[in-house]
């Protein structure tokens, strides 16, 4: 399957900073990414889709301003955690959708940890 | 509202066989996946159903009613390295994503 690369896998924090995480589709393009966040125990739940060249769609409760994404190549997608608090701290999941005809297979990054202290 | 129920958890044995299920009730139907997902690590794509029937591919085998909404997940010759959440996902008409809530698999020896 495709591959999709994602960092870094953990990050430690100070509050109050801000923390970038990339993620890349390394043989393929991707046109569209997902951004994923999974508190310990329990399901996935999407941030936002990520569209190449165009703003990001965020998902009801997720603040755009605080999570800001761009992606600004056909293979690369950043999100930025600004003002970092504890609370934020989760597994940070990306995704890139590979279009195959007429299935779209959404492949994931190993995740990023974020720890903010 | 879109909605996809699969067990919480289900135990198996080493060597043996089992089923997770899978319904859903989604705006559209464009396909459905099943993901494995390892503790503390990210999903993997397992299979893709969007035609009725059983796909194949080793181990594992996902079958696929749309009339009834149905699917299934059968894992054979249990390991104990398949004690993972495994995740069913429907594309809806939009070709957006939904996901289950994820059923969590226990081997046992």
């Amino acid at each position: 399957g495709a591959v999709v690369s994602q960092h870094p896998s953990w990050v430690i924090c100070k509050s109050g900073t801000s923390v970038k995480i990339e993620c890349r589709s390394l043989d393929f393009q991707a046109t569209t990414m997902f951004w994923y966040r999974q508190f310990p125990k329990q399901s996935l739940m999407l941030m936002a889709t990520s569209n190449e060249g165009s703003k990001a769609t965020y998902e009801q409760g997720v603040e755009k301003d605080k999570f800001l994404i761009n992606h600004a190549s056909l293979t690369l997608s950043t999100l930025t955690v600004t003002s970092a608090h504890p609370e934020d701290s989760s597994f940070y999941i990306c995704s890139a959708r590979e279009l195959a005809g007429e299935v779209n297979i959404q492949y994931f990054g190993a995740g990023t940890r974020l720890s903010v202290l | 509202g879109q909605n996809i129920d699969q067990p919480t958890e289900m135990t198996a044995t080493e060597g043996a066989i089992v089923q997770i299920n899978c319904t859903y009730q989604t705006s559209g139907f464009n396909g459905l996946f099943w993901y494995q997902q390892h503790a503390g690590e990210a999903p993997t794509f397992l299979s893709y159903n969007v035609l009725d029937g059983l796909e194949e591919k080793g181990r594992f085998s996902s079958f696929l009613s749309r009339s009834k909404g149905y699917s299934y997940l059968l894992l054979k010759e249990l390991q104990m390295k398949d004690s993972a959440s495994y995740l069913c996902a429907v594309t809806d008409s939009n070709y957006q994503l939904i996901w289950g809530a994820g059923t969590k698999l226990i081997i046992k020896p």
